[in-house]
């Protein structure tokens, strides 16, 4: 079966520098959903987006941007790139905008690694 | 966010069932319980939710309290393949995220 596709999988990138991640929904889901995880740490959640409408946001920073397209994948872009942004981020998807009632599938991740 | 309270780490043996419990006391009545499990540098994986009643799948089942205060995820027979982090979270009706916890580390013994 399709999962969540994420490009690129590895990023390396300098401080100060930008990103844009990319993630691909699983067919026919309205809903995706980005997540950070540090080294060490449990997944957060940033932001996300129903029918390309935000529809929550969590503890995303001003420099980091997000979108979702008619096609339903989304980017997150991030910019000012600090040491502290080094993580995974996940992009996850569910059908039907059920929200946080239903299941989320989760894709590989893309590691960011700033230096 | 709250919302819910697991041990960090349990261990089990091999082929026996496992039980890994969450309380969540602090839970609303629209509120679903869901189960995922995240290997090293995989994305979580999910494995089972409910609302009131208990529920199997092929992979486990989770048995929820009357009161809705805790739930168990239950694995019928562990194998190594099932040592994970295991996450118990709400879902709250109407939003869309997830606010995951610090997990359950399973390790399972040969």
């Amino acid at each position: 079966a399709a999962g969540v596709i994420q490009s690129p999988r590895h990023l390396i990138k300098e401080k100060r520098e930008t990103a844009t991640l990319k993630c691909y929904p699983i067919p026919r889901h309205d809903t995706v959903y980005w997540y950070q995880q540090g080294p060490g740490q449990d997944p957060q959640f940033l932001i996300s987006f129903y029918e390309k409408m935000q529809s929550d946001k969590g503890s995303i920073p001003d420099r980091f941007s997000a979108q979702q397209f008619s096609d339903y994948h989304s980017e997150l872009n991030m910019s000012s790139l600090e040491l502290g942004d080094s993580a995974l981020y996940f992009c996850a998807s569910s059908a039907l905008g059920r929200g946080s009632a239903y299941e989320q599938y989760f894709g590989p991740g893309t590691r960011l690694t700033v230096t | 966010d709250a919302k819910t309270t697991q041990p960090n780490s349990m261990e089990s043996n091999e082929e026996e069932p496992v039980h890994l419990p969450c309380n969540h006391s602090t839970i609303s009545g629209t509120d679903y319980i869901h189960w995922y499990r995240q290997l090293p540098s995989q994305g979580p994986e999910y494995v089972i939710h409910g609302l009131t009643s208990n529920v199997n799948n092929r992979m486990a089942s989770l048995a929820i309290a009357e009161d809705r205060k805790s739930s168990t995820l239950i694995l019928h027979r562990a194998t190594l393949r099932d040592a994970a982090v295991y996450y118990c979270i709400l879902g709250e009706l109407g939003t869309y995220k997830y606010i995951f916890g610090t997990g359950t580390r399973l390790k399972v013994l040969a």
